[in-house]
């Protein structure tokens, strides 16, 4: 069974600062990994997702996630963040399947 | 191109009483599912359909009933609301393989009094 656990569930940081959300994943088979943002009463959306190949991956709004497959991490980062990166993140993950297993979430509060 | 469409956005029940939450999607996916999301536990999966007439329990289905006539529509359906079903409700949908983005509606904030 896969688990997904993000340690942090509530991230204070200033605008213009770096951040940092991070997330472990368990899982015995080959896993995908994604980051959802969900913005205060929407939905979620896909900010980025890792299949396979570069462990590097950037997704949309300058946000970026490095595979780190022997720390079963796959932490999500952006170098400077804006007002509007305030929202609640997800990491989530699938194995062969299209079932998604979630995190508990990180809310990340961007102030001035 | 409207994506996967909720409805309604808000409801309050009394204990008891059963409802439908609708959801549709107009993108031909064959994978679609429904998920709570509750303070401090993230979304849990509550039943899952993998195309027309096969659906299956996830993580939390109790209390909660659901059917696939279509490929497009997958209500679910409050039995008998209980006040531990208040929560935010998704409906989500996606292609039939793993790594593919799934595709959330705009939630539904059920309220069980």
């Amino acid at each position: 069974a896969q688990s997904v656990t993000q340690l942090d569930s509530q991230v204070p940081v200033f605008e213009e600062a770096p951040v940092e959300l991070r997330c472990n994943y368990s899982s015995s088979v080959s896993v995908y990994l994604f980051w959802y943002v969900q913005y205060p009463n929407q939905g979620l959306q896909l900010l980025l997702k890792y299949l396979s190949g570069s462990t590097l991956v950037k997704g949309i709004n300058g946000f970026e996630a490095e595979f780190n497959k022997s720390q079963t991490s796959f932490h999500l980062r952006k170098p400077s963040v804006h007002i509007s990166d305030t929202a609640e993140y997800f990491c989530a993950s699938t194995g062969t399947a299209s079932k998604l297993t979630f995190g508990t979430g990180t809310r990340l509060q961007v102030t001035l | 191109n409207a994506g996967v469409t909720q409805t309604p956005k808000f409801q309050v029940l009394k204990t008891g009483q059963s409802m439908t939450l609708q959801c549709a999607q107009d993108m031909n996916h064959e994978y679609m599912s429904w998920y709570r999301q509750d303070p401090g536990m993230g979304l849990r999966l509550i039943h899952y359909s993998v195309g027309a007439g096969i659906t299956d329990q996830g993580e939390v289905p109790n209390g909660y009933n659901v059917s696939r006539s279509t490929t497009e529509d997958f209500p679910l359906r409050l039995l008998s609301a209980a006040p531990s079903q208040t929560s935010v409700y998704f409906c989500a949908s996606s292609y039939l393989s793993a790594g593919t983005e799934a595709f959330f509606g705009q939630g539904t904030r059920l309220t069980v009094v």
